[in-house]
């Protein structure tokens, strides 16, 4: 199993639509869990970081299921803005490789 | 300015030069990551720094790749006798400290190597 696994889409919704990620991770002793946006050609920033109990910003809710091993992003009412590639980073606690360990990122193409 | 800055942006070299790759993370940043990105893929961790030290440089692909940083601040990344396979984008980041999960990026530098 790989470390952080995505599905890497592309999803194709229309504006308006509600659309949802999700992200596995293999390391049960994980901690930290986040969503970084890349856009095209552009270099990845942080959206959201993922809390146990879960956590709203505005149109998007992160979820965080340690028993599966899995991590959820929604966006609600997406936009042509929200186009991008979506990417999951699980912070590898404890462990060498700078912690941080992205997955290859779902693509998201919001259309008119 | 009070982003990352890299530089060049882009790099054109040939098999077997050497390249330099440079970051001037964000003042008062203490650690320095450095990524590359190959097309369509995700990020590769290289290499990080908590001020002038290198903890873990065990994402080096091999050892024609080497890193520093000095003063706590600007940090290179060097890359001897480039192989077509090298070709990427080489993103650094940086964060106020190591274990700060929010990173900031560069625009990274496009490597291409003919």
């Amino acid at each position: 199993r790989k470390e952080v696994e995505q599905d890497p889409g592309p999803f194709n919704v229309p504006e308006g639509a509600t659309v949802a990620f999700n992200c596995t991770y293999s390391n049960s002793a994980s901690q930290s869990f986040f969503w970084y946006r890349q856009d095209c050609r552009k270099e990845p920033k942080l959206l959201m970081s993922v809390y146990s109990s879960g956590n709203e910003d505005g149109r998007f809710t992160a979820q965080l299921n340690r028993a599966s091993q899995y991590i959820s992003l929604l966006i609600r009412d997406s936009k042509l803005s929200d186009s991008a590639t979506y990417l999951c980073v699980v912070n590898r606690d404890g462990g060498s490789q700078g912690n941080l360990i992205f997955g290859k990122g779902t693509k998201l193409s919001v259309k008119p | 300015g009070a982003g990352v800055s890299q530089s060049p942006s882009n790099k054109v070299t040939e098999k077997g030069k050497d390249v330099e790759l440079r970051c001037d993370p964000i003042s008062g940043h203490t650690a320095l990551y450095w990524y590359r990105q190959s097309l369509g893929q995700g990020l590769e961790f290289l290499i990080y720094f908590q001020g002038n030290s290198a903890p873990d440089k065990s994402g080096l692909p091999s050892d024609r790749f080497s890193a520093e940083r000095t003063g706590g601040s600007v940090s290179t990344l060097t890359i001897q006798r480039t192989q077509q396979e090298d070709s990427a984008v080489y993103l650094c980041a940086s964060s106020l400290q190591q274990g700060n999960e929010k990173l900031f990026f560069g625009s990274g530098t496009q490597l291409s190597v003919l």
